[in-house]
């Protein structure tokens, strides 16, 4: 399986700081890899895909770059809705295996 | 729009069983490849179980192969989670995720509310 690794693993900021979250594959996965966001209580959702693609309905304030093995998710200008904990999922092979998380913290 | 609702979960006994449902809603149920994923608290998403939009294939985490049988019922959008043979570190929250492909690429566009499955004697 591939594994996932993420850094840092939490990070305080204030609203309207650029964030940036560091996502490791443990071989090549191309372009394969997914970004999610998790809030206390609720199911993930998906933010990015294809390294790069934002998915319909987030804010523009979110990005993804990266391919090999090395990734990043960037939040421009930190919001207070976005404090959560940040996922990345590689989808090159079965199992699509999850990173460990990132916590957005509120500094 | 697109709607899972989980249920089934609960406190059971190491060794017992319990089944998961996913009741699905929105859109054309039969289209898509379905997957169980869980959290166990506190802790990152870990897949488990895959079926496609026919039921014609299924995979399963190393974890669960041999004691977690997914399934599905396209004629009433529900997905289903076997749970035999509970072990403590089944604990988790279990999630029904949709799989679609936008661009050619595997997403999990849509999550189901979570259900709490406890093992504990």
């Amino acid at each position: 399986d591939i594994q996932m690794t993420q850094s840092p693993s939490s990070l305080s900021a204030s609203v309207g700081d650029r964030v940036a979250i560091t996502c490791r594959a443990s071989q090549t996965i191309v372009g394969y890899l997914n970004w999610y966001q998790q809030k206390p209580g609720e199911a993930p959702h998906l933010l990015i895909y294809g390294a790069s693609s934002l998915q319909s309905g987030v804010p523009s304030r979110f990005s993804g770059r990266g391919s090999g093995t090395d990734f990043t998710l960037t939040i421009s200008s930190l919001q207070p809705e976005d404090f959560a904990t940040y996922f990345c999922q590689q989808t090159f092979s079965r199992p699509h295996t999850f990173g460990p998380g990132t916590k957005v913290e509120i500094q | 729009q697109v709607k899972l609702v989980e249920s089934g979960g609960g406190v059971v006994q190491p060794g017992r069983s319990l089944r998961l449902s996913c009741a699905a809603s929105g859109f054309t149920f039969s289209d898509n490849g379905m997957h169980w994923l869980r959290q166990a608290p506190g802790k990152g998403l870990e897949w488990v179980a895959v079926i496609w939009y026919d039921g014609g294939e299924r995979n399963y985490a190393d974890s669960v192969n041999g004691r977690f049988t997914i399934s599905r019922d396209n004629s009433l959008n529900t997905l289903y989670l076997q749970m035999n043979d509970l072990r403590a570190d089944d604990t988790a929250i279990y999630y029904c995720a949709r799989e679609t492909y936008p661009s050619g690429f595997s997403v999990f566009d849509s999550w189901g509310q979570g259900t709490l499955v406890t093992v504990s004697s």
